[in-house]
């Protein structure tokens, strides 16, 4: 079975600008949730998606936003990119069950903001 | 808001030593508490979890004890390897039970360095 996948890898953009990545879940996990890794505060959580849906949502600002396709995998967007947006993003996906809450993270991807 | 505090920040130990990193929470709603191994260049992955409803869970080298009424659980590697050197991150969470979402808490990680 294929893990999560994230693309792209890396990605480099200057203040200002767009970004928008992309994840794919594993076949059968509806649930797509978003991490920011940066150095020291480990993982924040952005926000989450089942069924096409946001159930949940970190504490972040508005030029953060994602969605999810009927096919479950997500985008996440950031506008007006800053520099302190640099940092790993991860995505993850779940059956998000009680008895199975297991997050399987794809690699991330690498956003540097110049 | 830190809501899981995590300890320490890294760690060296020598080969077959016993790391042990800490964890404390605030939220008296978690119910379920995991933690997770991250390699360099790769995402975190669940290396063994706990419900509180007990106080140890061993699975292969990797110990969890937890301390409901001090809020505090630690991760212990038993003769640890320099394959395990690694971020260890530790977790919360409060489980779905309504159809709603729970975001996982992270600890700020651990950076540990077994040498040989």
């Amino acid at each position: 079975k294929a893990g999560v996948t994230q693309t792209p890898r890396y990605l480099i953009k200057t203040r200002g600008q767009q970004v928008t990545l992309s994840c794919s879940p594993i076949s059968g996990h509806r649930s797509v949730s978003w991490y920011q890794q940066t150095p020291g505060q480990g993982l924040q959580f952005l926000f989450e998606y089942f069924s096409e849906t946001q159930r949940n949502k970190g504490n972040f600002p508005g030029r953060f936003s994602g969605r999810q396709f009927s096919n479950s995998r997500s985008e996440m967007n950031v506008s007006t990119l800053e520099l302190g947006d640099s940092a790993l993003y991860l995505c993850a996906s779940s059956l998000q069950t009680y008895t199975n809450e297991k997050l399987f993270f794809g690699s991330g991807t690498q956003l540097s903001v110049l | 808001q830190q809501q899981v505090k995590q300890s320490p920040q890294s760690l060296i130990v020598q080969k077959g030593g016993i790391p042990i990193i800490n964890c404390a929470y605030e939220n008296t709603a978690f119910d379920y508490f995991p933690w997770y191994q991250q390699f360099p260049g790769k995402g975190p992955a669940l290396l063994i979890a706990i419900r509180p409803d007990v106080s140890e869970k061993k699975e292969g080298r990797f110990t969890i004890s937890f301390n409901k009424s001090a809020k505090q659980f630690s991760l212990h590697i038993m003769d640890s390897q320099p394959g395990d050197s690694a971020t260890y991150f530790c977790a919360a969470k409060i489980a779905d039970r309504s159809g709603g979402y729970q975001k996982v808490t992270f600890g700020t990680g651990t950076k540990l360095q077994v040498i040989p």
